[in-house]
């Protein structure tokens, strides 16, 4: 069975502390991806990756960095946590432009 | 800009009764995807029709588009009450393999 893990399903961390965010595939997917999500807003691009140490930025990168030093694993970080990101962060993996598939979630709020 | 606007924001129905959400977007496609997502959950992907098909089934699914109003329709046929979710359209165009999201129909089925 196909699977995107994500490190945490639920996170509170502090204003300023740096978060990061961690999504595995087993699917061996060159594209891997990370939205957020915000009620009355829908999934919002943050950044994705199209292969290991590619990144593009998404509709909203501003405040996020990412990593992906391996083909199975894409990190977000928040370099400097502000509240305005307390928020649902979705990590999906594809294949081409197939379908994505997505992990369970992180709810992040930052205090 | 969000592309893929899914239409009504929230429905409400009975249990057997048909459903349909409706999504409309802007600029030109490759394929256009559905996806379920349960609360708080992540999401699942449902079908995808690519820019040259007109109809596509799987199940109780039915999907259309139509490129020249350039909208589509999701049509959940005999509804339970495990189809209450939100369902979002995405947009997929271009090389990247990015699928641009809408904001999500909300449906509930009432037992």
């Amino acid at each position: 069975d196909v699977k995107v893990t994500q490190s945490s399903r639920y996170l509170v961390k502090r204003t300023g502390e740096k978060v990061f965010l961690e999504c595995v595939q087993d699917m061996d997917h060159e594209n891997m991806f990370w939205y957020r999500q915000d009620p009355g807003l829908g999934l919002r691009l943050i950044y994705f990756s199209y292969d290991v140490k590619m990144k593009e930025k998404g509709d909203i990168p501003e405040g996020y960095s990412v990593s992906r030093e391996k083909k199975e694993r894409f990190s977000l970080i928040l370099e400097s946590a502000s509240t305005n990101q307390t928020s649902m962060y979705l990590c999906a993996s594809s294949f081409q432009s197939n379908e994505q598939f997505f992990g369970p979630g992180t709810r992040l709020t930052v205090l | 800009s969000q592309q893929g606007e899914e239409d009504p924001q929230a429905l409400s129905i009975q249990e057997g009764e048909n459903a349909t959400m409706n999504c409309s977007y802007k600029t030109s496609i490759n394929n256009l995807q559905w996806y379920r997502q349960n609360s708080g959950r992540g999401l699942v992907h449902l079908i995808l029709i690519r820019s040259n098909e007109r109809e596509k089934h799987s199940g109780r699914l039915r999907v259309t588009l139509d490129t020249s109003k350039k909208s589509s329709s999701l049509l959940i046929t005999a509804s339970r009450a495990a189809d209450t979710a939100s369902y979002f359209c995405a947009k997929g165009g271009g090389s990247n393999y990015k699928l641009t999201f809408g904001k999500g129909t909300l449906l509930t089925v009432n037992p």
